[in-house]
């Protein structure tokens, strides 16, 4: 069956311009997470998504980051006015009965 | 103190060779726990999950020690297809939390 999906899978962008990263979950997951992942580094939690309770947003590093998931599936992480630090993997995950499906992730560079 | 800790390695063996690792959690209240894989620039893989009793799958196998808070894996007869990071993660209630990994490097 279908995995976790993400685009785009690479994203070049200059510092100070915002991007758009989607993630489709697989379908009937009713939790989402988001993650980040420097060269040679672990997972950095960003946010979590569950059924339609508030988000846990305690891993955003700054007010620059935002997401959204709609009608409990399809979600996006926001990144306005990217910096260089910005750029880093950015993987998607949904969740069955607490295994995570990961997405491939998307590539960020900020120029 | 992080909520999950592992050695980051690398950890340089032959093949053939047994090795483990383990990752300590700091919230007692964890109930789930897993191995993922990460191959490089892939993204993290289920290996198997972690329970009470201990678990095995083929060369590798699994134990939790809740007493003292850490879990195990353990890799018989090591191929260079092992060659991964290994991502400890623990679920205390609805978090779900990754250890930064440890590096393997399987060597002919």
């Amino acid at each position: 069956g279908a995995g976790v999906s993400q685009s785009p899978s690479n994203k070049v962008t200059e510092k100070g311009k915002d991007v758009e990263l989607r993630c489709d979950p697989i379908s009937g997951h009713t939790a989402l997470y988001w993650y980040r992942q420097s060269l040679g580094q672990g997972l950095e939690f960003l946010i979590y998504f569950q059924g339609n309770s508030a988000p846990d947003k305690s891993g955003l590093p700054s007010d620059r980051f935002s997401a959204e998931r709609t009608g409990g599936s399809v979600s996006t992480l926001t990144i306005q006015r990217t910096q260089q630090e910005d750029s880093a993997v950015y993987l998607c995950a949904s969740t069955s009965y607490n295994e995570q499906f990961f997405g491939p992730g998307t590539r960020l560079t900020v120029l | 103190r992080k909520e999950v800790e592992q050695d980051p390695g690398p950890f340089n063996v032959p093949e053939g060779a047994t090795v483990a690792f383990n990752c300590t959690y700091s919230n007692s209240a964890s109930q789930s726990f897993f191995w993922y894989r990460q191959d490089c620039r892939k993204e993290p893989k289920l290996l198997m999950s972690v329970y009470s009793s201990g678990n095995e799958d083929g060369r590798f196998t699994a134990q939790l020690n809740r007493a003292s808070q850490y879990i195990s894996l353990l890799i018989r007869d090591s191929k260079l297809s092992d060659s991964a990071t290994y991502l400890c993660v623990v679920s205390p209630a609805s978090k779900i939390i990754f250890g930064s990994g440890t590096r393997l490097s399987i060597r002919p």
